[in-house]
């Protein structure tokens, strides 16, 4: 069975001060990691895929890095408005669902 | 502009009645989902669909039933059968299964 679970589950930052956000996965082939922001209320936004070890993704303030075990979203200088809840999900080349993890709310005070 | 929509935004039933939640999709994807979120936790899957006609039970289908007779349309039904029904409703779209998938704005779902 899949599993993903990440980590910190609340994460309270200052303006500008970097950080990152985890996402540990076991996963039967690994067919992409994705990852999504959901701001309250409202579906979540989809940010990157990534789907082989070693492999990066960037938008803006968030870096988005694989390794075969784990991934981790790097948040550079964070600003309020990237307040949100970060869900990492996986998919598996055995099934057709993504399993999501119990994503990181992320507080960037100003 | 392409998109996924699901209506009504919120919506409130008595206890015993069955509801239906739409969600479309002009994107032209194959595959849908439903998931089921309740506070502070992650998206539960309760059913999908590859193509039109056919669909799939996730985790959580006990209570839920979903048709699939558009491709564009994939409407979930919450019988009085699921016994806590309260929740925050996402349809999804991709445009095969296992691509990323894009998200409708939610249902927020209230029985008393």
């Amino acid at each position: 069975e899949d599993q993903v679970t990440q980590s910190p589950e609340a994460l309270r930052l200052q303006e500008g001060e970097s950080s990152s956000l985890n996402c540990s996965y076991t996963v039967s082939g690994l067919r992409g990691l994705f990852w999504y922001r959901q701001d309250p209320g409202k579906g979540p936004e989809f940010l990157f895929t990534l789907y082989s070890a070693g492999e990066e993704k960037e938008k803006e303030r968030l870096k988005a890095t694989l390794t075969k075990k784990e991934s981790f979203l790097h948040i550079t200088a964070p600003k309020p408005e990237d307040s949100a809840t970060y869900l990492c999900a996986v998919g598996n080349n055995a099934g057709n669902m993504l399993t999501f993890g119990g994503g990181t709310r992320l507080m960037v005070k100003p | 502009d392409g998109g996924i929509t699901q209506s009504p935004k919120y919506l409130f039933r008595k206890e015993g009645q069955n509801v239906t939640l739409s969600c479309e999709q002009n994107l032209n994807h194959d595959a849908m989902y439903w998931y089921r979120q309740d506070p502070g936790q992650g998206l539960r899957l309760i059913y999908y669909s590859q193509i039109v006609n056919d669909f799939q039970k996730g985790d959580i289908a006990e209570g839920y039933s979903v048709s699939r007779e558009k491709k564009e349309s994939f409407p979930l039904t919450v019988t009085s059968a699921q016994k806590n029904p309260t929740a925050f409703y996402l349809c999804a779209s991709s445009i095969t299964s296992l691509r990323e998938q894009y998200f409708g704005p939610g249902t927020r779902l209230t029985v008393t």
